[in-house]
Parts: structure tokens; C-alpha cells; sequence
């Protein structure tokens, strides 16, 4: 069984850094093909995809935000990371984790995050 | 970047109605364009793959159809449990973008 759960801060001041946390189970980001992406929603508005990570450490970022985003790994572990430097209220969001078996297939329920002064 | 514009963005309809949900694609995108159903609270759940590939697990009531840069999501007969709002996502080049959302809601 493929579950995902993310984890985040909650709340966070402007221009400081977005630390997420993505713990899975039932997969394992050694495997061919598997992969981990962010994708964050703000309340009411539509899904935006952030970035990936794949097995052989191969990244790919959304160009809108690719300066502001870090992806990693730990491969051990079962988890994922994401890094937001510099947010913004902007960045206010449900922000998801889900599967990459070659496209999304599994998904986290989703942290929500504030940013507020 | 692909834009994907999904309509409508809201539907009212029944139970045992047929109901269909449209993503067009701003270019071709290969078939590279799946469907997944959310919940409040609850994680999205992919419903199709690759325009027309059931998910394993997912009643066939539900199916995808299309081609080039029009994409259809067709619930054959509706029941209680449908009703969540759905949308699309192309992953046929990158970023990957999702279409803005279908609400489907109990008329």
C-alpha cells in the first residue's frame, strides 16, 4: 500500500525559507522509474506543479519558482524535501507530495501553510 | 508553458446522470493527460491515465477519451459518491500543468 504524508512548519514570516517534508511508504526512490513531486494549491485557486525528483537524482522545477526551489531526497529514509527560500504571502497554500511512477499517481493529503507577518 | 483549460468549471447534475468534464490543451500534448477526482480533506485519487487508461481500483463507470489537444472525462451514470471536483494534468512536457478544476455538485 502507497501512502504520502507531508509535513511543514504551519506557519512562517515573510522571506523566510519553506522547509516541507514528504514521508512515504509502500515504495522506494531506488526503484526505476519513481519518483516524488510537489504540487501546492492556495484555498479556492487551482493546482500549480512545483518540482520532481526522480530515482537517479534527476530534478525538474517549475521555471516560475526555479530559483526559490530545492529538492532533495533520502533515499533511506523514504522522504522528500522541499525548500521555498524567500516566501512571500504568495506562498500561502495546501502543498502536496505525490508518486512519480513516469506521472503522478499517488497522492499526500496535503500540509497547509501560512505566511503571515 | 501548456495551458489547460478545463470546463465547466461547475456542474450541477444527479444521481444516474451521464456527465462529461473537457480539458483543452494550448498545443498537442500527446495523450500525456490524466484525470484524478478530490475530496475535501482527502488526498486526490488519479482516476485515468494516458487519456483512456482506468486506473486499477476505479469503477468503469468512469473513462477518458481524446486526442491531439482535447481531452474528455465521461461519468457514465453518477452516484452519491461523485460528486468532488476533478481536474486534469498534461505531463507531455514540463512544467506540468493542471486544468483549473470541475466541481461537481448535487442538483
Amino acid at each position: 500500500q502507497v501512502t504520502l504524508k507531508e509535513s511543514g512548519p504551519g506557519i512562517l514570516q515573510p522571506s523566510q525559507t519553506l522547509s516541507l517534508t514528504c514521508t512515504f511508504s509502500g515504495f522506494s526512490l531506488s526503484t526505476y522509474g519513481m519518483g516524488v513531486g510537489w504540487i501546492r494549491q492556495p484555498s479556492g485557486k487551482g493546482l500549480e506543479w512545483l518540482a520532481n525528483i526522480w530515482w537517479d537524482d534527476d530534478k525538474y522545477y517549475n521555471p516560475s519558482l526555479k530559483n526559490r526551489l530545492t529538492i532533495s531526497k533520502d533515499t533511506s529514509n523514504n522522504q522528500a524535501f522541499l525548500k521555498i527560500t524567500n516566501v512571500d504571502t504568495a506562498d500561502t497554500a495546501t502543498y502536496y507530495c505525490a508518486r512519480i511512477y513516469w506521472v503522478f499517481d499517488y497522492w499526500g493529503q496535503g500540509v497547509m501553510v501560512t505566511v503571515s507577518s | 508553458d501548456i495551458q489547460m483549460t478545463q470546463s465547466p468549471s461547475f456542474l450541477s447534475a444527479s444521481v444516474g446522470d451521464r456527465v462529461t468534464i473537457n480539458c483543452k490543451a494550448s498545443q498537442n500534448i500527446n495523450k500525456y493527460l490524466n484525470w484524478y477526482q478530490q475530496k475535501l480533506g482527502e488526498a486526490p485519487k488519479r482516476l485515468i491515465y494516458n487519456t483512456n487508461n482506468l486506473q486499477t481500483g476505479i469503477p468503469s463507470r468512469f473513462s477518458g477519451s481524446g486526442s491531439g489537444t482535447d481531452y474528455t472525462l465521461t461519468i457514465s451514470s453518477l452516484q452519491p459518491e461523485d460528486f468532488a471536483t476533478y481536474f486534469c494534468l498534461q505531463h507531455n512536457s514540463f512544467p506540468w500543468t493542471f486544468g483549473g478544476g470541475t466541481k461537481l455538485e448535487l442538483k
